[in-house]
């Protein structure tokens, strides 16, 4: 099993563009969410999906979307980049009952 | 006021050395994580309890729900347990983990 799958790893945008980050689980788990992690912070959620056709905003949601595209398959989209979404961003999942979050490898973005 | 709060921010130990780290709530809850974040950024779950007392390896767990507080401990300490360890809660009413600031800790040969 490869866990948690993020792409890509690493990213630069400029401020305006758009871009999306991917998510993928092979554990077949219900829950995934998306996280961000900025110095002197602690994770903060962005958005979470509890089940397949569900999304809820979390703590910081203001200038992303995101798609749960299947089971599998948790997308998280910046419509417009900001500086302010300069972040080390990690997706999670955990399966139906169980607290146990597992954790992406992360993607680091910077946006100029 | 954060509604978890972590102790200390920084530690830096020597090798062998017996670490605890500390973590307070304030909120009502049913389960509480440790996790460890290596330098290479990848986080990885160590603990999860809900009461009294958890063991793996040379970690040790310990929560006190009366007090809203839970510590990580680390015997015979080893420059490769240098990382960030991170506490987080999970609510009582609600599906979603709040995270603490994390705890950064460095042993030294």
């Amino acid at each position: 099993n490869a866990g948690v799958t993020q792409t890509p790893k690493f990213q630069v945008l400029k401020t305006g563009q758009s871009m999306t980050l991917q998510c993928a689980q092979d554990m077949n788990h219900n829950s995934m969410y998306w996280y961000r992690q900025d110095p002197g912070m602690g994770l903060r959620l962005i958005y979470y999906s509890a089940s397949e056709g569900t999304t809820d905003k979390g703590e910081v949601p203001n200038g992303y979307n995101v798609s749960r595209l299947n089971k599998r398959e948790f997308s998280l989209r910046l419509e417009s980049a900001a500086p302010s979404q300069t972040s080390v961003y990690f997706c999670a999942s955990n399966g139906r009952g169980f607290y146990e979050q597992y954790f992406g490898p992360g993607t680091r973005l910077t946006v100029t | 006021k954060n509604e978890v709060e972590q102790s200390p921010q920084n530690l830096t130990a020597q090798e062998g050395e017996f670490i605890t780290i500390n973590c307070s709530y304030s909120v009502g809850i049913s389960a509480l994580h440790w996790l460890q974040q290596h330098p290479g950024g990848g986080i990885v779950s160590l603990f999860m309890l809900s009461s009294g007392k958890k063991k793996h390896g040379r970690l040790i767990a310990t929560i006190n729900i009366q007090e809203k507080h839970s510590s990580l401990h680390i015997t015979a300490s080893h420059p490769r347990d240098s990382a960030v360890y991170i506490c987080a809660v999970k609510e009582t009413s609600g599906s979603r983990l709040t995270f603490g600031e994390g705890t950064q800790l460095t042993v030294n040969p």
